[in-house]
Order: C-alpha cells, then sequence, then structure tokens
C-alpha cells in the first residue's frame, strides 16, 4: 500500500540554526500539507500546497516558515531560524480525497 | 469559533471490552468528519470519513456515528485489543477541498491485559 514518507524521523538542531523537513508524497496526489503537533497538545495546521502554490496557511506559519516542492516527489518545509518553541512532531500529509499522513519528524531545538 | 472538542480525555478498558469516544463539534460550514487513530510517536491513520448525509460507518470493530443536528459524533470500539491502545482523533473538515482540517485533542485510550 502507498504511503508517505517523512525524513529525518528525528533532528536536533540548535536555536536559530534552519532545518528542512522532507517528505515524499504518495505519487498521484496533488494537495499536500504541513502540520505540527506540540508534546501533549492537539495536532495543528500549518499550510496547504497545491499546484506549486500555498493554498491556505495559518497563523502559526509566518515568515520564518517555507514550503517547497523542488521536484516530481519531494515536498520539503524549511524552517528559518528556530525557536525552542518550535520543538514538535511535523507531520506531511497528502490526497486525493482522504487524507494519508507520514510517520513525522521529530524536531528538537536546544 | 471553529472547535471540536473530545471526552473523555483518557480512558482505560480491558482487553475484550466495548468502549465509546464522544465527539462534539462547532465547525461550520460542514464536509465531514473522520476519526484517526494515533499510535504514540507516529502519524495519524484515518479510520472513518463521514459527510452529512451518513449517520453511521464501521471499520472492522470501529463504528462511526454522526448526528449532525447535534453536531454529535461517537466512536465505538467493539471487543477491544491490545493493539487499540492509542490515541482516537477526530477531526471535522469545512469544504469539500479539505484545505484545512479542525482536529481534537483526541482520547487515549489504553487496553489492558
Amino acid at each position: 500500500e502507498p504511503e508517505v514518507t517523512q525524513t529525518p524521523s528525528h533532528q536536533v538542531t540548535q536555536m536559530g540554526q534552519e532545518v528542512i523537513l522532507r517528505c515524499v508524497p504518495i505519487s498521484n496526489h496533488l494537495y499536500f500539507y504541513w502540520y505540527r503537533q506540540i508534546l501533549g497538545q492537539k495536532v495543528e495546521f500549518l499550510v496547504s500546497f497545491y499546484n506549486n502554490e500555498i493554498s491556505e496557511k495559518s497563523e502559526i506559519f509566518d515568515d520564518q516558515f517555507s514550503v517547497e516542492r523542488p521536484d516530481g516527489s519531494n515536498f520539503t518545509l524549511k524552517i528559518r531560524s528556530t525557536k525552542l518553541e518550535d520543538s514538535a512532531m511535523y507531520f506531511c500529509a497528502s490526497r486525493t480525497d482522504t487524507q494519508y499522513f507520514g510517520p513525522g519528524t521529530r524536531l528538537t531545538v536546544l | 469559533k471553529n472547535q471540536v472538542e473530545q471526552s473523555p480525555q483518557s480512558l482505560i478498558i480491558l482487553e475484550g471490552k466495548n468502549c465509546t469516544l464522544q465527539c462534539n463539534y462547532t465547525v461550520s460550514p460542514f464536509s465531514n468528519l473522520r476519526w484517526y487513530k494515533q499510535d504514540t510517536g507516529r502519524g495519524p491513520v484515518s479510520l472513518t470519513i463521514m459527510t452529512f448525509s451518513e449517520n453511521t460507518k464501521s471499520n472492522g470493530r470501529y463504528t462511526a456515528t454522526l448526528d449532525a443536528d447535534t453536531k454529535q459524533s461517537s466512536l465505538h470500539i467493539t471487543a477491544s485489543q491490545l493493539s487499540d491502545s492509542a490515541s482516537y482523533i477526530c477531526v471535522v473538515s469545512r469544504n469539500s477541498n479539505d484545505y484545512k482540517l479542525s482536529f481534537g485533542a483526541g482520547t487515549t485510550v489504553t487496553v489492558r491485559a
């Protein structure tokens, strides 16, 4: 069964550093999403992406965040200058009708 | 404000027993409601999805109900197994384009032998 994959599974970085989280959506999906889940809290929507542009973004998705689909398979989330409060699980999802979530990347900012 | 509230926050049941989880939402407009299962440290996995016109849907031992008039949903787990231990998340979509989902905080279910 096709699945969404994410790398790395765990990323540790120093505050102020840039990180890039990578996702490979399911191949025939056209809609892509990033979510985050701070430990012990609910999943929060960050951004949706369709046709090579952002469809919608939340108030969390500020200028420090960006997304890109650099080729036909990858979908990336970049955080330019990480803050302590960016520590969370980041989930990528893709869909035709139902969203399929990846396993997540645990980001730890020290 | 678009809210999804779940109860209880957590519950413990014995293997083989049934349980029911509740979800109330104020999301409007409403397109569909999903229940996801999230194992610890993993991404959510879809169990059921229901539109406005559907009031029940099953997936194996999982049965979801929806009352769109009262904006309530439930997820019933029958004959629980140890592998059912997880967080169960109620998610509501406001439009068919599914641009943004509203997530509940989840109910943590622990099944004990």
